[in-house]
């Protein structure tokens, strides 16, 4: 059975700081997906990874999927309230369907 | 433009009265799936349609069916709702599975009294 743990599973910092999101597992996925959800809404998606070692940036927003494809990382640089929200990952183990696997989640809190 | 969309965003049922809740995608694609939801969890997989072919999750309650009579619609069937059924159920899309990214509709929040 394939697992994706997802850390912190909270996270509450003040504007301005900087912050990592952990995925990991021990399994390999062919890609993962990051997503944000607001409360009351469905996720959205943020960025697909399916390189090992790829780098994506969006803003002030790094992501990062392993050298092994069995982990990922998201970087928040200078966290704004606005980016107050649930981070999801989910990773997809291939096939031809395609099916995900998602992380608990971490609930992140920026206060102003 | 909306590309995932789910009727209604808010469904009040009763105990045990059927509800169906609806999700329609503009987007062509070949994949569609129900997620649960329940507070501060991860979505958790119902069953998805590859085209016309059904799967469902070994660990999907029989309470919970879906039909897709075409591309772009799929339903949710839930035929005796219970108290523990009160959830976000979640509409997403991929194109064809695989590598594909998913795609979610907004969600439609399920209350049970």
């Amino acid at each position: 059975t394939q697992l994706l743990e997802q850390s912190p599973q909270f996270l509450s910092i003040q504007e301005g700081e900087n912050l990592t999101v952990y995925c990991n597992s021990s399994s390999v996925f062919s890609s993962l997906q990051w997503y944000r959800q607001e409360p009351g809404e469905g996720p959205v998606l943020l960025v697909t990874v399916v390189t090992g070692g790829e780098v994506k940036k969006l803003k002030r927003l790094t992501f990062q999927f392993g050298d092994a494809r069995k982990d990922s990382s998201l970087h928040i640089t200078a966290a704004q309230p606005g980016d107050t929200g649930l981070y999801l990952c989910a990773g997809c183990y291939g096939g031809s369907q395609g099916n995900l696997i998602f992380g608990k989640g971490t609930k992140l809190s920026v206060k102003p | 433009d909306a590309m995932v969309i789910q009727n209604p965003r808010y469904q009040v049922t009763q105990f045990g009265k059927p509800v169906t809740l609806s999700c329609s995608q503009t987007l062509n694609h070949n994949v569609m799936y129900w997620y649960q939801q329940k507070s501060s969890q991860a979505p958790k997989l119902l069953f998805h349609y590859y085209d016309k072919d059904f799967n469902n999750e070994a660990d999907t309650p029989d309470n919970f069916q879906s039909r897709r009579p075409n591309t772009s619609f799929c339903f949710l069937d839930i035929r005796s709702p219970g108290l523990g059924d009160a959830a976000m159920y979640l509409c997403a899309t991929s194109r064809g599975g695989g590598l594909e990214t998913q795609y979610f509709g907004p969600g439609t929040r399920l209350l049970v009294l």
